[in-house]
């Protein structure tokens, strides 16, 4: 199993451009998050889905969209890119609803926007 | 709502040493707790968490945490730290019922040789 997968790792986007975040989880987990970290203040989370075709929004979600269309797949759209998006973020999955199911994290996308 | 406070930025251990590293929680219902490591430059990786039952947890490389429900705590530690150990460590809380974590802003730990 790869895990969860993100892609890119790395990308710089001048303010007002768009672009879309890629998250792939090979794990059949019916549960995806989408968190922000930012130093000294944790991981604050964007969006998230509990399965296929449903989606809800975290503590942050201005300026972004996500979109849920199979199990393996959670990508995350930015529209209109501002400095204030400069963060890593991570992509997570977990098995089911159940409150003890750990989180398994992606290797992250830095995005830096000037 | 459900929150967590790592009180320290930063804990220096030398190596050998015990390390204790401090997480208190509060939760309106039952609390599922969770600790995270993050390596440089990589995600976060599951450590240990404690949902029922015993409440010493034991969990991945050595480490363990204590569950204390009077004082709302659950302090990860390790009895002989090691160089390999220094990280940014994550205390995570979820209430019964609820789909989102609420995480800590993390705990740097420098572990000097």
């Amino acid at each position: 199993n790869a895990g969860v997968t993100q892609t890119p790792k790395f990308r710089i986007l001048k303010i007002g451009q768009s672009m879309t975040l890629q998250c792939t989880q090979d794990m059949n987990h019916n549960y995806m998050y989408w968190y922000r970290q930012d130093p000294g203040m944790g991981l604050k989370l964007i969006y998230y889905s509990v399965g296929a075709g449903i989606t809800d929004k975290g503590e942050v979600p201005n300026g972004y969209n996500v979109s849920r269309s199979t199990t393996e797949d959670f990508p995350l759209r930015l529209e209109l890119a501002a400095p204030s998006q400069t963060s890593v973020y991570f992509c997570a999955s977990s098995s089911r609803q159940g409150s003890y199911n750990e989180q398994f994290f992606g290797p992250g996308t830095r995005l830096t926007v000037l | 709502a459900q929150s967590v406070a790592q009180p320290e930025d930063q804990v220096n251990v030398a190596e050998g040493n015990p390390l204790t590293v401090k997480c208190t929680y509060s939760v309106s219902g039952n609390p599922y707790l969770f600790w995270y490591v993050q390596y440089p430059n990589r995600g976060l990786q599951f450590l240990l968490k404690y949902i029922t039952g015993d409440n010493l947890v034991k969990g991945s490389y050595g480490f363990e945490a204590e569950f204390n429900k009077s004082q709302t705590s659950f302090h990860l530690k390790k009895p002989s730290a090691l160089v390999s150990d220094s990280a940014l460590y994550f205390c995570a809380v979820r209430e019964e019922g609820n789909n989102r974590l609420a995480f800590g802003k993390g705990n740097q730990v420098v572990v000097i040789p």
